[in-house]
C-alpha cells in the first residue's frame, strides 16, 4: 500500500523554467510534509517543509503548496539550474515532533538542461 | 559539526549470514532512524531509536534489530540474511521536535548473494 506516490518518474526542465514535481498521499493521519533531493552516491538532502496549518511554505527558489483537501503537494522550483538535476522525495510523517515515522514517495528524477 | 557517516560503504553477505552496519549521528542529535532503499524504491523506515530505545518500528521482521548506545551512535543488525535484504541502508539522526527533518548518511550498500 503505497501512502505518498509520486507518479512520475522522471521530469526534463529547460535551464532557466519551472519544474513542478508532484505527490499524492492517501493516509489522513499525515500532518507533515517534507522533500528531500538525492544524489548519487549520497544521502538524501532536507530541502523544505510544510504543516499541515499552512498551504504555502517559500525557501528561495522553492516552493512547496499543500492543498489538504486533495491530499496533494506539489514542489515549485524557479528558475530551475543544472545543478538542480537529482532525485526528489516526497515524504509525509504523522506530526513535526516526537516520534516521527516518515514514509517515503518513490521519488521523480529531475533532469535541469542547460 | 560533524555529519551523519555510515560503515561500511559497501558489503556483500551470504544468504544466511548476518550483518551489521554502523551510524555516527550529527552531533547534538538525539534520534535516529534507520531506513531500507530498494533499487527503484523510496527509502522505507525500518525503526527509530530514541535516547537508547526503539521508539517506533515500520514493517520488518524481527530478524531486523538495532542498538543506540550512549553518544547516540547505532547499529542496525539482520539475522538470516535473504536475497530481498540486497538494498541501500540509510540511517538518519535528527533533534526531537524538528518535525521529522532528518540528516541522512551516505547509505551502505548490502549485496546478499
Amino acid at each position: 500500500d503505497q501512502q505518498v506516490k509520486q507518479n512520475s518518474p522522471s521530469l526534463s526542465v529547460q535551464e532557466g523554467r519551472i519544474s513542478i514535481l508532484n505527490c499524492d498521499y492517501t493516509n489522513s493521519m499525515f500532518d507533515y510534509f517534507l522533500w528531500y533531493k538525492k544524489y548519487p552516491a549520497e544521502g538524501p538532502t532536507f530541502l523544505i517543509s510544510i504543516s499541515s496549518i499552512k498551504d504555502k511554505n517559500e525557501d528561495g527558489r522553492f516552493t512547496v503548496f499543500l492543498n489538504k483537501s486533495a491530499k496533494h503537494l506539489s514542489l515549485h522550483i524557479v528558475p530551475s539550474q543544472p545543478g538542480d538535476s537529482a532525485v526528489y522525495f516526497c515524504a509525509a510523517s504523522p506530526n513535526s515532533g516526537g516520534y516521527q515515522k516518515v514514509t517515503f514517495g518513490t521519488g521523480t528524477k529531475l533532469q535541469v538542461i542547460p | 559539526e560533524t555529519g551523519v557517516t555510515q560503515s561500511p560503504t559497501h558489503l556483500i553477505k551470504t544468504r544466511g549470514q548476518q550483518v551489521t552496519l554502523r551510524c555516527s549521528s550529527q552531533s547534538g542529535h538525539n534520534t535516529v532512524s534507520w531506513y531500507q532503499q530498494a533499487l527503484g524504491q523510496g527509502p522505507q523506515f525500518i525503526f527509530q531509536y530514541y535516547r537508547e530505545e526503539e521508539n517506533g518500528r515500520g514493517n520488518f521482521p524481527p530478524r531486523f534489530s538495532g542498538l543506540q548506545f550512549p553518544n547516540y551512535s547505532s547499529e542496525l543488525n539482520v539475522n538470516a540474511l535473504e536475497l530481498d535484504d540486497s538494498a541501500l541502508y540509510l540511517c538518519a539522526s535528527s533533534e526531537t521536535g524538528k518535525g521529522g527533518r532528518a540528516f541522512f548518511g551516505q547509505g551502505t550498500r548490502l549485496t546478499v548473494v
